[in-house]
């Protein structure tokens, strides 16, 4: 079964811009979750989305957005792009993400801002 | 709130030494609990969970966790380390909304031979 995929791998760009990330969930996987990891943050929960709908929302400004479609791929949106942004922007995703249900990450989305 | 702590950045073990890794946590409610590891430049890897009425879990690689409920742990071991065991190691809980992961802030393990 083919893994988690995410694109693109890396990406620069100029504060101000916006930047649109793609994710491939597993197949079968419904539920697909964002994080983002810096050096000093770590890894924090961004959203989470089951069936095209947002079912959980981590603590970021509203430049961050998302959306999940029918066939469970997911797309994240960050707006007005921000030096503090730069970061590995990790999806991943689970069968039902709940409980037990243990998620599956992909190899990340570098993004540079500058 | 759910919580996770890592109290050690670092670990260091000989290569065939014993090693754990710890982790500690706050939980209302039943403590979803999941291990991961990750190597330079890639994703997260899915290494074992807590499963209720199982205090020692065993996963992938060789690693086992050992699931104290009085002491709130979580302790990642594996009896023989490799030096390609040498990774950042992540402790996770469920949270509140039981849905997203909440994650320690990580503990590099090193493996020297």
């Amino acid at each position: 079964k083919a893994g988690v995929t995410q694109t693109p791998r890396y990406l620069i760009k100029t504060r101000g811009q916006q930047v649109t990330l793609s994710c491939s969930p597993i197949s079968g996987h419904r539920s697909v979750s964002w994080y983002q990891q810096t050096p000093g943050q770590g890894l924090q929960f961004l959203f989470e989305y089951f069936s095209e709908t947002q079912r959980n929302k981590g603590n970021f400004p509203g430049r961050f957005s998302g959306r999940q479609f029918s066939n469970s791929r997911s797309e994240m949106n960050v707006s007005t792009l921000e030096l503090g942004d730069s970061a590995l922007y990790l999806c991943a995703s689970s069968l039902v993400g709940q409980g037990v249900d243990e998620q599956y990450f992909g190899p990340g989305t570098r993004l540079t801002v500058t | 709130a759910q919580s996770v702590a890592q109290p050690e950045d670092q670990v260091n073990v000989a290569e065939g030494n014993p090693l754990t890794v710890k982790c500690t946590y706050s939980v209302s409610g039943n403590p979803y609990l999941f291990w991961y590891v990750q190597y330079p430049n890639r994703g997260l890897q899915f290494l074992l969970k807590y499963i209720t009425g199982d205090n020692l879990v065993k996963g992938s690689y060789g690693f086992e966790a050992e699931f104290n409920k009085s002491q709130t742990s979580f302790h990642l071991k594996k009896p023989s380390a490799l030096v390609s065991d040498s990774a950042l190691y992540f402790c996770a809980v469920r949270d509140q909304a039981g849905t997203a992961l909440i994650f320690g802030k990580g503990t590099t393990l090193s493996v020297s031979s």
